[in-house]
């Protein structure tokens, strides 16, 4: 397994509600990128946290935020929840001093809204 | 236009066919190129990295071509495991963020 962990694992939220999904990247990892994963398409950048300090932002609105820990783990947090926010939250955690750029994801976090 | 642009897909092929996937990417600075692969409800996983010299991992070939920004990704005897989807995914140079395409499913069929 990569070493990243992602919880909960599943979690079902009503439209309006907030949801904070938790991220433990790989010994060694200082930045973490977030990616959302609706059914049928690829993962879309959210945002990426380098040492505590958010470092890239992809189209997602504002109610999107997240935060980064001394200990490099991370957290995304969604406000105002809608039904399209339903998707599969990943968490990729990688170095700049790593090979090829190369990200190991966690299994990721499966959130419906209803 | 879309970043990253798959084939579309589904391939439904018999234990044993060749199979090809392309990819295509808008962006010139684009500096690193992968195929990842991602089974069903499960977390993108690395399969190669792709480099312009081609590479070859086992029954895998990876190709890219810069003039034409296309990537492809050839599977040789294929197998029931190999059942999956495939994702192109390009990034810039250093720590920055995977830009994916969609995905090609493959199904791989006895």
């Amino acid at each position: 397994e990569t070493g990243v962990t992602q919880s909960p694992t599943h979690l079902i939220k009503t439209r309006g509600q907030q949801v904070t999904l938790r991220c433990s990247s790989q010994s060694g990892h200082n930045t973490v990128s977030w990616y959302q994963q609706a059914l049928g398409q690829g993962p879309q950048f959210i945002f990426q946290y380098y040492r505590e300090e958010e470092n890239g932002r992809g189209n997602f609105p504002p109610r999107f935020s997240g935060l980064q820990f001394p200990n490099y783990s991370s957290e995304l947090n969604v406000n105002a929840l809608e039904l399209d926010d339903s998707a599969l939250y990943l968490c990729a955690s990688s170095s700049p001093a790593a090979r090829d750029t190369e990200a190991f994801f966690g299994q990721g976090t499966r959130l419906t809204v209803v | 236009r879309k970043e990253v642009e798959q084939d579309p897909g589904p391939f439904n092929v018999p234990e044993g066919a060749t199979v090809a996937f392309n990819c295509t990417y808008s962006n010139s600075a684009s500096q690193s190129f992968f195929w990842y692969r991602q089974d069903c409800r499960k977390e993108p996983k690395l399969l190669m990295s792709v480099y312009s010299s081609g590479n070859e991992d086992g029954r895998f070939t990876a190709q890219l071509n810069r003039a034409s920004q296309y990537i492809s990704l050839l599977i040789r005897d294929s197998k029931l495991s190999d059942s999956a989807t495939y994702l192109c995914v390009v990034t810039l140079s250093g720590n920055t963020p995977l830009v994916f395409g969609k995905g090609t499913r493959l199904s791989v069929i006895a």
